[in-house]
C-alpha cells in the first residue's frame, strides 16, 4: 500500500492529452516539492519534474506538472507512442522523514 | 556527462549479506547526495535512503534501519549500499541515483539482487 495514490492505468491516443493524478497528504505533497519519473520497461527511472512543474533540460514541454494541496498531477500533451511507460510521483514525507513514492500508473499508447 | 556505473548481478543465499556499488562521473562527487532506489520484480520504486557525500550522513528508511548501512569513497567517487539478513522479499533490482529527497536526475543501470537458498 503506497503513500501517495496513483490510477494503477491510463491510456490514450496518440496527438490526445492525458493526466495522471497523484493523491497525498499534509505531511507530503501538502508540505513539499511533487516529482515525477517515466520508466520505460527493464530501464532506469527518469526524471521528468522536479519541484512539482518544474521541466529538467531536455525534457520535452508536452510534459508539465502541478499541484493543488494534497494532490499532484502530470499532464502530457500531443500524446506519441513513445510515451508508453510506468510513471511514479514521489515526495519528502515529514511525518515518515523520508521519500514515499506512489504505485506507478502505466500508460497505453492506443 | 554524468555517468552512473553499478557493479554486477549477485545472488545470495537467505541471512547474507549483499554490497552494491555505485561508481560516478563527469561532476564534483562531493556536490551531490547518492540516493538508493530498489524495485522488486514488477513492483514499483521503494526508496531505500541517502547519503550526503559532503558529510558523509546518512537518512534511511525506517523499514531499512538497522539493516542497510550506506557509504561513500571520495577518492574512487564510489558509493556503495550494503544490505543484512537479506529475506527473499529483497530480491529486486536496486538503483544508485545522483540526488536526494526525491530529486533524482542521473540514475545508475542497476543491481539485480536475487535472494534464494
Amino acid at each position: 500500500q503506497s503513500v501517495l495514490t496513483q490510477p494503477p492505468s491510463a491510456s490514450g491516443t496518440p496527438g490526445q492529452r492525458v493526466t495522471i493524478s497523484c493523491s497525498g497528504g499534509s505531511s507530503n505533497i501538502g508540505s513539499n516539492s511533487v516529482y515525477w519519473y517515466q520508466q520505460l520497461p527493464g530501464t532506469a527511472p527518469k526524471l521528468l519534474i522536479y519541484r512539482s512543474d518544474q521541466r529538467p533540460s531536455g525534457v520535452p514541454d508536452r510534459f508539465s506538472g502541478s499541484k493543488s494541496g494534497s494532490s499532484a498531477s502530470l499532464a502530457i500533451s500531443g500524446l506519441r507512442s513513445e510515451d508508453g511507460a510506468d510513471y511514479y510521483c514521489a515526495a519528502w514525507d515529514d511525518s515518515l522523514s523520508g521519500v514515499v513514492f506512489g504505485g506507478g500508473t502505466k500508460l497505453t499508447v492506443l | 556527462q554524468v555517468q552512473l556505473v553499478q557493479s554486477g548481478a549477485e545472488v545470495k543465499k537467505p541471512g547474507a549479506s549483499v554490497k552494491v556499488s555505485c561508481k560516478a562521473s563527469g561532476y564534483t562527487f562531493t556536490s551531490y547526495g547518492i540516493s538508493w532506489v530498489r524495485q522488486a520484480p514488477g513492483q514499483g520504486l521503494e526508496w531505500m535512503g541517502w547519503i550526503s557525500v559532503y558529510n558523509g550522513k546518512t537518512y534511511y528508511a525506517q523499514r531499512f534501519q538497522g539493516r542497510v548501512t550506506m557509504t561513500t569513497d571520495t577518492s574512487t567517487s564510489t558509493a556503495y549500499m550494503e544490505l543484512r539478513s537479506l529475506r527473499s522479499d529483497d530480491t529486486a533490482v536496486y538503483y544508485c541515483a545522483r540526488g536526494a529527497g526525491g530529486d533524482c536526475l542521473d540514475w545508475g543501470q542497476g543491481t539485480l539482487v536475487t535472494v534464494s537458498s
